[in-house]
């Protein structure tokens, strides 16, 4: 399968933890995008990279969230001192560079914090 | 936030019957795009269309776009039980990515 892969599929912490997720786009992909999604909502844009360069970071929900990308393949993603309100669904997303290319999806990664 | 709200919330309609939803943004875009998302399963891309054109096609789906009125409208001819799913919109504003609030489409067998 050479679609994005996410890991893990499913998270449960505590609160006050701190999680980290990981993504794994489509290879000849530059572009990597993690959204966030709750119930009933569309996704929501939190970040993405231009190779191994965070190029939008501004909508990252608080300065507990944090991603990197540092060889510019994988991807990760993490919360620091999770709150109740950060259980979701994290997608990420993966396509070429430049504006007139769809964004491949992988699975997501859902966060419960008890 | 959501830059881009879906008309109507939820839609019901019999196999083989029409489905039209719409879009409406708030500011200039590069391009709109359409994704589905089946339950339990995760987004998949339908179809874009760039700021300057007004119409695309792709199989049973049709989409317009309309810069001036800051709306898109997404078509689904002939649809089929297998169409059910939320439909979104996406927009790309350069550096940042807004998707909807969707359109769930239930098509009845």
């Amino acid at each position: 399968d050479t679609g994005v892969s996410q890991n893990p599929r499913h998270k449960i912490t505590k609160r006050g933890q701190n999680v980290t997720f990981r993504c794994d786009p489509i290879s000849e992909h530059n572009r990597l995008y993690w959204y966030r999604q709750t119930l009933g909502q569309g996704p929501e844009f939190l970040t993405y990279f231009q190779n191994e360069a965070q190029l939008e970071k501004s909508r990252l929900l608080s300065d507990r969230f944090s991603a990197e990308r540092p060889k510019g393949s994988f991807s990760t993603l993490e919360i620091q001192r999770t709150e109740q309100g950060d259980s979701a669904m994290y997608l990420c997303a993966s396509s070429l560079v430049g504006g007139y290319h769809e964004q491949y999806f992988g699975p997501g990664t859902r966060l419960t914090v008890t | 936030s959501q830059q881009g709200e879906e008309d109507p919330q939820a839609l019901s309609i019999q196999e083989g019957e029409n489905a039209t939803m719409n879009c409406s943004y708030k500011t200039s875009i590069n391009n709109l795009q359409w994704y589905r998302q089946n339950s339990g399963r995760g987004l998949v891309h339908l179809i874009l269309i760039r700021s300057n054109e007004r119409e695309k096609h792709s199989g049973r789906l049709r989409v317009t776009l309309d810069t001036s009125k800051k709306s898109s409208s997404l078509l689904i001819t002939a649809s089929r039980a297998a169409d059910t799913a939320s439909y979104f919109c996406a927009t790309d504003r350069g550096n940042q990515f807004y998707f909807g609030t969707g359109t769930s489409l239930t098509v009845i067998p």
